[in-house]
């Protein structure tokens, strides 16, 4: 079967980085991602990850190792805008592909 | 502009009352996607569909049919609605993830369903 944890609710300060972890279990992996959702909107796409390794995209850097089954999502320079909920999403299948989500990581971003 | 469309945005209606909820995307996607999310449970998936004609159940399809007659639409179907349907609801599509694509999700707006 699939299971997907992350932290339910996390805080940090304006300027500061924050680390938000995911881990998985999964059968026929094809792909990670991270999604964020601002409260009463629908989630937008941040990253995407299907080797090994660190994908860095400005202020948002996304890590994986699937032999742990673990990612991670790295957010710098916080900004209150990036108070939100992030959603650890993976895509399993052979062909007719399946997109399940984590239930989300609720970040505070305090000044 | 590029976007996935879902109607209606908020509806309360009954137990037992056959309702449908739209979605069409006009990014010619082969991929389409139901979720309901519910809080503390997240997103969860009702049906998906690959292409055209080609639907499959996600992990809580119970109580929902699906159809892919042409490939910018995909509705959802609630046949007889129980309290237990409402919920917020979110139409998705991608790319297929196949070829070298990401395949990353576009969703709708959202439905807010309330069920009396």
């Amino acid at each position: 079967g699939q299971n997907i944890d992350q932290p339910t609710e996390m805080t940090a300060t304006e300027g500061a980085i924050v680390q938000i972890n995911c881990t998985y279990q999964t059968s026929g992996f094809n792909g990670l991602f991270w999604y964020q959702q601002h409260a009463g909107e629908a989630p937008t796409f941040l990253s995407y990850n299907v080797l090994d390794g660190l994908e860095e995209k400005g202020r948002f850097s996304s890590f994986l190792s699937r032999s742990k089954g673990y990612s991670y999502l790295l957010l710098k320079e916080l900004q209150m805008k990036d108070s939100a909920s992030y959603l650890c999403a993976v895509r399993e299948g052979t062909g007719g592909f399946k997109t399940i989500f984590g239930a989300g990581t609720r970040l505070f971003v305090k000044a | 502009e590029a976007q996935v469309t879902q109607n209606p945005r908020y509806l309360i209606t009954v137990t037992g009352k056959k309702l449908t909820v739209t979605c069409s995307q006009n990014m010619n996607h082969e991929y389409m996607s139901w979720y309901r999310q519910d809080p503390g449970l997240g997103l969860r998936q009702i049906y998906y569909s690959m292409n055209v004609e080609v639907t499959d159940k996600g992990d809580v399809p119970e109580g929902y049919k699906v159809s892919r007659k042409e490939k910018r639409n995909f509705p959802l179907i609630l046949e007889s609605p129980s309290p237990n349907q409402t919920s917020l609801y979110f139409c998705a599509s991608s790319l297929s993830g196949l070829a070298g694509n990401t395949g990353e999700l576009f969703f709708g707006e959202g439905s807010r369903l309330t069920v009396l």
